[in-house]
């Protein structure tokens, strides 16, 4: 149980383009989905929270009208990389959490962007 | 400031050692704190602990809390080259869902 699937897995796209990433959790319903950045051989950052039918909670530092998030249902959302630039280039995983007290987060197996 | 702090940053071992990898942290209102092994995709859950002195265990891999010395270990017994992986430890405060992680531990056991 508890599987989050991530779409796609890698992509590769010239700058100025707009790279949207699905998260959705298979097995389970997640009110609250999360966001993370990985630079190589750094940790996992926290950008945003997705919360179900309500606007996504950013972290600070973080543009929202640059990473645009949506979570229309409690299976999916998404994270939209607007007009994107080489410094985007990054890896971007999302988790989600079972509904309850104390559930560990579920990790997607990430997304791989690399901006042109 | 760092929440998370692990050590060491990176490890090299021989098949068949144990380690033990350390997480430190410093969060206001403490929740829980959970290990991760990351592999070339993303973490998958090991553990989550949220009592002081009760250790957790799943086949060679144990874990334990210590809350008054804000301290969490992790050991690998008899490893393999199969545990090769970065070991990710994050903290989650009470009232939030977000988890604050540490840089990791990079362990690579040799045959």
């Amino acid at each position: 149980g508890a599987v989050v699937s991530q779409h796609p897995s890698r992509v590769i796209c010239k700058s100025g383009t707009s790279v949207k990433i699905e998260c959705r959790s298979l097995d389970f319903q997640a009110t609250t989905m999360f966001w993370y950045r990985q630079f190589p051989k750094q940790s996992l950052m926290l950008m945003a929270t997705s919360n179900e039918g309500s606007k996504a909670t950013y972290e600070q530092g973080v543009e929202k009208d640059k990473f645009l998030i949506n979570h229309a249902s409690l299976t999916l959302s998404t994270l939209t990389v607007t007009s994107a630039h080489p410094e985007d280039s990054s890896f971007y995983i999302c988790s989600a959490t079972l509904q309850g007290p104390n559930q560990p987060q579920h990790f997607g197996d990430g997304t791989r962007l690399s901006i042109l | 400031e760092d929440k998370v702090v692990q050590s060491p940053l990176s490890l090299v071992v021989h098949e068949g050692d144990t380690v033990t990898l350390n997480c430190s942290y410093e969060v206001t209102n403490f929740r829980s704190l959970l290990w991760y092994k990351q592999e070339k995709k993303a973490p998958t859950f090991l553990f989550m602990l949220t009592s002081s002195g009760i250790e957790k265990k799943s086949g060679r891999l144990s874990s334990i809390l210590d809350k008054k010395e804000l301290f969490s270990i992790l050991n690998i017994t008899a490893t393999q080259t199969g545990d090769s992986a970065v070991y990710l430890c994050a903290v989650g405060e009470t009232g939030a869902n977000n988890l604050f992680f540490g840089t990791g531990t990079r362990l690579t056991v040799i045959p």
